[in-house]
């Protein structure tokens, strides 16, 4: 099974910040990562596909990227809306793991 | 609009059964592979199974292996998540998922199901 490791835990910011979320896979994933971001009582909601593909309707201040198992999430000038947690999926092989998620908070 | 609307938590006693299910709208159903993620209450997402789109093929990680039956009825639109032997670290909320075309990832979900394994 690959193990997916979010760091921090938490981060706590303030609107207008850009903030970055680290997410290690425990061997390669190739490209096949997806981020998520999930508000409370909310069901998660896709972001970033194949590590650094918006999905429908993400704004652009969300960005993805990898360096070889290590991948990041980008968030420029951070809105209201966008403090929540959030997490990394690999599906390069089954079984598919999350991450332990990323909580933004002010 | 896609819809996920799952049906068929509550309270179960340990070792015992329920069957979960989600109604799909708006999208073709019987083009799509589908999933169950749960997520326990404060914690993390978990992938708990997966099945292709014509239901011939379904997926399971060992925590559920064995226990769990993933199903689904294409002419009904609907998805459905047999549990059973369950265990109180069963307790979380069932998330019904759509998978993206051709890749495991997902791009769709529901509002979620509670499941709650407590005597």
């Amino acid at each position: 099974e690959i193990v997916m490791t979010q760091s921090p835990a938490t981060l706590s910011v303030s609107p207008g910040e850009g903030v970055t979320l680290s997410c290690r896979a425990s061997q390669s994933v190739s490209s096949n990562l997806a981020w998520y971001q999930q508000k409370p009582g909310q069901a998660p909601r896709l972001l970033i596909y194949g590590t650094s593909t918006r999905a429908t309707g993400i704004p652009a201040r969300f960005s993805g990227s990898a360096s070889g198992t290590d991948f990041t999430l980008t968030i420029n000038s951070l809105q209201s809306e966008d403090f929540a947690v959030y997490y990394c999926q690999q599906y390069n092989v089954r079984p598919l793991t999350f991450g332990g998620g990323t909580k933004v908070e002010i | 609009e896609v819809q996920l609307v799952e049906s068929g938590g509550g309270l179960v006693q340990p070792g015992g059964s329920l069957r979960l299910s989600c109604a799909a709208s708006g999208f073709t159903f019987s083009n799509y592979a589908m999933s169950w993620v749960r997520q326990a209450p404060g914690k993390g997402l978990e992938w708990v199974s997966g099945i292709s789109a014509s239901g011939d093929t379904t997926y399971y990680p060992d925590s559920v292996k064995g226990r769990f039956t993933i199903s689904r009825d294409n002419s009904k639109e609907t998805l459905y998540l047999q549990m059973s032997s369950l265990r109180a670290e069963d307790t979380a909320l069932y998330y019904c998922a759509k998978v993206a075309p051709g890749k495991w990832f997902f791009d769709y979900w529901g509002q979620g199901t509670p499941v709650t394994v407590s005597s």
